[in-house]
């Protein structure tokens, strides 16, 4: 079935290290993604998003990627830091008048000194 | 920075009995959900309003569920009869329009257990 999913469920990186996470879906309509991060005890919070007619987005730290021929996302935090210990999401906005979003799993990602 | 709140934090319930989950948008926005997320599982979309009516709905979304937004502030989730399989944490999020997820807040949370 359709679905968003995520490669790796744990990453651990050095602290200033670049981080990457990954994401596949398998759904080639889908023409929007969006990054979350949650952290322990809270609920998601945005971090960057992208639409299928583009292939790259920086923010703050932060640039998403999207190869649409291989149907792969990924997100890269640079100069990592400890706050940004946190499961992150990738989603898909299924939704036709709102956002029903299709989350993936999450992977956890862990900054370690 | 403005906040979508949640009440309660947790709720245990056993199983059969009807539950409330309650959510306070934030107050200009027009674009209310509700997600759940069952332990070391995916966040799932349950249920998109707007205009005081639902716009979209899972297959989770069945007839134990409903949603209602009582008066200007408050926005409910309602479980008839609560399931074991219902046990999840349950998310409310709100957005003034629909042209920015950015804009798009979820709020911390209600831990349901149901016993």
């Amino acid at each position: 079935g359709e679905s968003v999913g995520l490669h790796l469920p744990t990453l651990s990186v050095q602290e200033g290290d670049n981080s990457i996470i990954n994401c596949a879906y398998s759904n080639s309509a889908s023409d929007y993604f969006i990054w979350y991060k949650q952290e322990s005890g809270k609920g998601p919070q945005f971090i960057i998003d992208i639409r299928s007619n583009m292939d790259k987005r920086q923010g703050q730290r932060v640039t998403v990627l999207l190869n649409k021929t291989v149907k792969h996302l990924s997100l890269q935090i640079a100069a990592t830091q400890p706050g940004d210990s946190a499961v992150y999401f990738c989603a898909e906005n299924k939704g036709t008048s709102g956002y029903a979003l299709n989350f993936g799993k999450g992977t956890s990602l862990l900054v370690t000194p | 920075e403005p906040e979508v709140t949640q009440t309660p934090s947790h709720q245990v319930t056993q199983m059969g009995q009807e539950v409330i989950l309650r959510c306070v948008p934030i107050s200009n926005h027009l674009y209310f959900y509700w997600y759940r997320q069952i332990l070391g599982q995916k966040v799932e979309f349950l249920v998109s309003f707007y205009n005081n009516e639902i716009s979209e709905k899972s297959e989770i979304f069945d007839d134990q569920f409903s949603v209602e937004r009582p008066d200007g502030s408050n926005f409910t989730l309602k479980i008839r009869s609560t399931k074991l399989e219902d046990s999840a944490m349950y998310f409310c999020a709100s957005s003034e329009a629909l042209g920015d997820v950015e804009k798009l807040f979820f709020g911390s949370g209600t831990q349901l257990s149901v016993l």
